[in-house]
């Protein structure tokens, strides 16, 4: 089946610093991506819609200039955490729509800021 | 985008058969209704997915009324190792339409 896989799967960094998260379709193409978000004990909360060659659709509420988001290829997306302070520690997890087929998801990423 | 209404907790024994039920009263014709999975730090993982009727797979069953206006996510005969959280979402099959996650039914399966 569809393997979409997340990396880091756990980052620790200082307030202040930028931190990439990267997506990739593993056996399949996908033109569209999306990011969540997930505080303990609470459900997924989407962040954004990322497409293939272009911006990336934001949710009400989501900083764009704080989530940086880049999908340059049909396989890699990315999720920047810029500036990052203690209230972005999260469980940040990316899935990766194929057309006509269930969503797959990847395995998170663990964020604690310091 | 359909809302899902599911229960917030469930419990159950080792070697019971558990249902969850979900109502998505303003389903479209076009939605299909998708189960995941999530274990503690990891992220959900597809269950199963039916349109109308039942569906079965190796896993699960899923049982959806003629009116589709709810669904019953049955596991066979559950063990520890089902005890998670339960996503019940309807999405428009056929595009990128973003799925929107509920509250998820948080199952607790006792020895």
């Amino acid at each position: 089946g569809a393997v979409v896989s997340q990396h880091p799967s756990w980052v620790i960094c200082k307030s202040g610093t930028s931190v990439k998260i990267e997506c990739r379709s593993l056996d399949f193409q996908a033109t569209t991506m999306f990011w969540y978000r997930q505080f303990p004990k609470q459900s997924l909360m989407l962040m954004a819609t990322s497409n293939e060659g272009s911006k990336a659709t934001y949710e009400q509420g989501v900083e764009k200039d704080k989530f940086l988001i880049n999908h340059a290829s049909l396989t890699l997306s990315t999720l920047t955490v810029t500036s990052a302070h203690p209230e972005d520690s999260s469980f940040y997890i990316c899935s990766a729509s194929i057309h006509n087929s269930p969503l797959h998801f990847g395995n998170g990423t663990r964020l604690t800021v310091t | 985008l359909a809302k899902t209404t599911q229960p917030i907790s469930m419990d159950s024994y080792e070697g019971q058969e558990v249902n969850i039920t979900c109502s998505h009263n303003n389903i479209a014709t076009n939605d299909y209704i998708t189960w995941y999975q999530q274990f503690p730090s990891q992220g959900p993982r597809f269950i199963i997915q039916g349109y109308k009727t039942k569906v079965t797979n190796e896993v699960a069953s899923l049982f959806i009324p003629a009116d589709r206006k709810s669904s019953t996510l049955s596991l066979p005969r559950v063990s520890l190792s089902d005890t998670a959280v339960y996503y019940c979402l309807v999405r428009y099959n056929f595009g990128n339409e973003k799925l929107t996650f509920g509250t998820g039914t948080r199952l607790t399966i006792i020895p």
